[in-house]
């Protein structure tokens, strides 16, 4: 079974400061991988996906994310937050070539951006 | 893009009594749906894979005559909260998936509290 960890549980940045949320998971075989966005009182949505090819992946709003098979990392990037990135972030992910799969979430990280 | 309705947002009932939660893929036919519950500051928790016509299958520790699922249709899955009690008050969050490899879309969740 596939396991995700996401090691920060609330990052405190200032506007302009550089992000990156980390983001682990467990599993021997293909993946698929997955960052979303909930922002408050709103429902989840999809910052980001890989699925093959090239390790780095862009995103919407500036996100991107690289795929490190040998570290089993999938970490989420911005080189300059704003304050409307004040969010949870979820790292996912879920078994590659296999058909209709749920998600495996990780536990999330809460950003908040600081004027 | 794809659209998931999810209804009703809130609710709030007396213990004992069941709660009927619906899932809605409005632009698409979800092949499958999955059911997710998320506590205060935690992840996303997957209770049930439904597929469309058949029975759905639920999660290791989640209790199948308390949780029905059911997936009538191609667009349509319902979570029923049978005798709910207060500590099956949470956040209950749809997915729907589109096809084999078609992305996953969140509806917007319902909170749930029993009282």
């Amino acid at each position: 079974a596939q396991s995700v960890s996401q090691h920060n549980h609330h990052v405190i940045l200032s506007e302009a400061a550089s992000l990156e949320l980390g983001c682990n998971y467990s599993y021997g075989g293909t993946v698929n991988l997955f960052w979303y966005v909930q922002y408050p009182g709103q429902h989840l949505q999809l910052l980001l996906k890989y699925f093959s090819g090239d390790p780095l992946v862009k995103g919407i709003k500036g996100f991107e994310a690289e795929f490190i098979k040998s570290k089993f990392s999938f970490n989420l990037r911005k080189p300059s937050v704003q304050w409307s990135d004040t969010a949870e972030y979820f790292c996912a992910v879920n078994a590659g070539n296999s058909g209709n799969t749920p998600l495996v979430f990780g536990k999330g990280t809460r950003l908040s951006v600081i004027a | 893009g794809a659209v998931v309705s999810q209804h009703p947002s809130r609710v709030i009932c007396k213990s004992g009594t069941s709660v009927k939660i619906e899932c809605r893929s409005l632009d698409f036919q979800a092949t499958t749906m999955f059911w997710y519950r998320q506590f205060p500051k935690q992840s996303l928790m997957l209770m049930a894979t439904s597929n469309e016509g058949s029975k759905a299958t639920y999660e290791q520790g989640v209790e199948k005559d308390k949780f029905l699922i059911n997936h009538a249709s191609l667009t349509l899955s319902t979570l029923t909260v049978t005798s709910a009690h207060p500590e099956d008050s949470s956040f209950y969050i749809c997915s729907a998936q589109q096809g084999i490899s078609g992305g996953y879309t969140f509806g917007s969740g319902t909170r749930l509290t029993v009282v």
